[in-house]
């Protein structure tokens, strides 16, 4: 399996901040994949992340608002920019594997509080 | 948009009993689905997963079934035990002409999360 370690694991941010979060993976990977968590709630992908390309975003999600950075095959990082309440949330890094099958690996995530 | 469902949210068992948990999908150009639990504090850990071409796939204590007639998927943990319970989502992907992939047109990673149920399972 990938072994994914996310930074930082938990954060209390003030409104109108912004907020880096980084994601490293121990193996070389060509997808990552950027997930959000609301309280309570499941899983919504945010964007994927493919060195060497812009980040692809989903539906509701902007590149303004959700920077993404992929420098190489290892690393990413989702930024959260302007940070209201609302975006107070678990942020999940994902990466794609092929090891006997093909599977999506998670990090632990980082839990936001923006107050 | 296209999304995935579940028809329970909570689900209590006695440990030993073995636990069903359902799901409902509406996509039907889905042609992967995977199950994954979520312990508190932690990301998703994957469970199971199955091709659309199959209705039945077993593991280790786990059986997912996949009904595409009625758009519906099922995960069966036999002799449950406490240390399963967790979050319970499933998940479903379809193939996406022109998705950078590793390989057969699959972004695996690429993934709609269903609701999730959560599973607490009594000594």
């Amino acid at each position: 399996s990938a072994v994914i370690s996310q930074k930082p694991s938990r954060d209390i941010c003030q409104r109108g901040t912004s907020l880096t979060i980084q994601c490293q993976v121990d193996s070389q990977v060509t997808m990552m994949f950027w997930y959000r968590q609301q309280p309570g709630q499941s899983l919504t992908l945010i964007a994927t992340a493919n060195q060497g390309s812009e980040a692809t975003y989903e539906s509701g999600f902007v590149i303004d608002k959700f920077p993404i950075s992929r420098p190489n095959l290892t690393f990413s990082t989702l930024t959260v920019s302007n940070m209201s309440p609302e975006d107070s949330s678990i942020y999940l890094c994902s990466v794609e594997v092929q090891i006997m099958n093909t599977e999506a690996f998670f990090g632990q995530g980082t839990r936001l509080t923006v107050v | 948009g296209e999304s995935v469902g579940l028809h329970l949210p909570t689900l209590s068992v006695q440990e030993g009993d073995n636990s069903i948990i359902n799901c409902a999908y509406s996509n039907s150009a889905s042609d992967y689905f995977i199950w994954y639990k979520q312990e508190s504090g932690k990301g998703p850990q994957f469970i199971i997963d199955i091709r659309s071409n199959m209705d039945k796939r077993q593991g280790q204590r786990v059986t997912v079934l996949l009904n595409k007639t009625v758009k519906h998927l099922s995960l069966q943990i036999a002799a449950t035990q406490p240390g399963d319970s967790a979050v319970y989502f499933c998940a479903e992907n379809k193939s996406e002409p022109g998705t950078i992939t590793n390989a057969g047109g699959t972004s695996y990673g690429k993934l709609t999360f269903g609701q999730g149920t959560i599973l607490t399972v009594h000594p």
